[in-house]
This record gives structure tokens, C-alpha cells and sequence, in this order.
């Protein structure tokens, strides 16, 4: 089945640590995208990527880093520099450019910093 | 400044009502209107609206688009216990997605 999966699922990490969050899709699409959601706000948008080797920050970047070094994939690293990490995280994919046709979304990581 | 206001934030109803969600926007290029649905983890798409005073349906859900007045009603008939979940508006302006906070819908049987 096509599909995203996002790993782990539940994360706990101790304050000044890096941790990596993984998303995978084999739907082939080219674009992907992290958000963060907390409650009561909306999806708000790290980092997205529309083609391999190239991703441009969202609107939170700052405390993330990603890579797209294969098209599949788009690892997202929560660095100790992010000063609230602890969230939803929400990788998701499209076909057509950033924004610009639907989302397919993966069942989430969720961070929680000790 | 681009913004997405969905209300109301949460609703409680019973098993049979028919409930009625609310997206207004403001944004500088409106491309279209999404809705999706998430229940624990990974939102699900329901609808996407583009033109003005066409209904979507699937099943119990339906939904319309007024882009002179700048909103979207997301309509659910007689709701089902699953269909408790978050319901999330979002507006493509300029190729970029602005979300709202969601509506929390709880059915109680």
C-alpha cells in the first residue's frame, strides 16, 4: 500500500540532545513538508522540500534541519537549539509543488523532552 | 497577514444531530480550500473547494465554498460516534498552506 510512514512514533529525549525523526513515502511524490501542531493552534510549516537537494525553511525553521538526498525520504532533526521542542510532528507529501494540491500525511512523531 | 479562523474551536453533540463547521479566511491569493479530518494521528482529506457555491458530498459530509464573503461550512448529518475527531481547514494562497486551529467534535452516543 502506498503510503508515508513516520517513525518513531513516541520519542523521549533529555534537554540539550539532537534527536532525528524519519519519513519515508513510496507514493512518489516530489514534494514533502514538516509541520509542527500543538494544541489548539493550527499546522504550522518547518521545512518543506519540492525536489531532491533542495528544501526551503517554513515559518518555524529555526532550531530544525532536514536533508532530501533521495527522493523517498525527508528526515527531520530537532536540534537542542529548538527552545520547545516538545510537539506533534506531522511529515506529509504531495505531487504538485508546495501547497498546491492535497496532502497525504503520516500518523506523526510525537516528541516529548524530559 | 494570511490567517484561517475555524469555529467553533470545540463542539459536543449527540449521536443523530446534524453539526455545522465554520472556516473564514483572509489571505492575498486564494487558490482553493481544503478540509481534512484527524482522528488520532494522521489527518485524512475530505474535501477540496475551489468555486463558489458548489457543493461537495461525500455521504453524511458536505461542503461549500463563499468566496465573497470568505468562508466554508463544513456540514455532518446525523453524526455517528465516528465521527468524533479534529476537523482542519486550510487555504492554499500563493502555493503556500494556512491552516486553522481546528474544530474538536466529540459525538456522544
Amino acid at each position: 500500500d502506498g503510503g508515508i510512514t513516520q517513525s518513531p512514533k513516541y520519542l523521549f529525549r533529555k534537554e540539550g540532545q539532537n534527536v532525528t525523526l524519519s519519513c519515508e513515502q513510496n507514493l512518489n511524490h516530489d514534494a514533502m513538508y514538516w509541520y509542527r501542531q500543538d494544541p489548539g493552534q493550527g499546522l504550522r510549516l518547518i521545512y518543506y522540500s519540492q525536489i531532491v537537494n533542495d528544501f526551503q525553511k517554513g515559518d518555524i525553521a529555526e532550531g530544525y534541519s532536514v536533508s532530501r538526498e533521495k527522493k523517498e525520504s525527508f528526515p527531520l532533526t530537532v536540534t537542542s537549539a529548538q527552545k520547545n521542542p516538545t510537539a506533534f510532528y506531522l511529515c506529509a507529501s504531495s505531487s504538485q509543488g508546495s501547497g498546491a494540491n492535497v496532502l497525504t500525511f503520516g500518523a506523526g512523531s510525537r516528541l516529548t523532552v524530559l | 497577514e494570511d490567517k484561517v479562523v475555524q469555529s467553533p474551536l470545540s463542539l459536543v453533540v449527540h449521536e443523530g444531530d446534524t453539526v455545522t463547521l465554520n472556516c473564514s479566511y483572509e489571505v492575498t491569493n486564494f487558490r482553493s480550500l481544503l478540509w481534512y479530518k484527524q482522528e488520532k494521528k494522521a489527518p485524512t482529506f475530505l474535501f477540496m473547494l475551489t468555486s463558489s457555491g458548489i457543493e461537495k458530498k461525500s455521504g453524511r459530509l458536505s461542503s461549500i465554498l463563499d468566496k465573497k464573503e470568505l468562508f466554508s461550512i463544513l456540514n455532518i448529518t446525523a453524526t455517528q460516534t465516528g465521527d468524533s475527531a479534529i476537523y482542519l481547514c486550510a487555504v492554499d494562497s500563493n502555493y503556500q498552506l494556512i491552516w486553522g486551529a481546528g474544530t474538536k467534535l466529540i459525538i456522544k452516543p
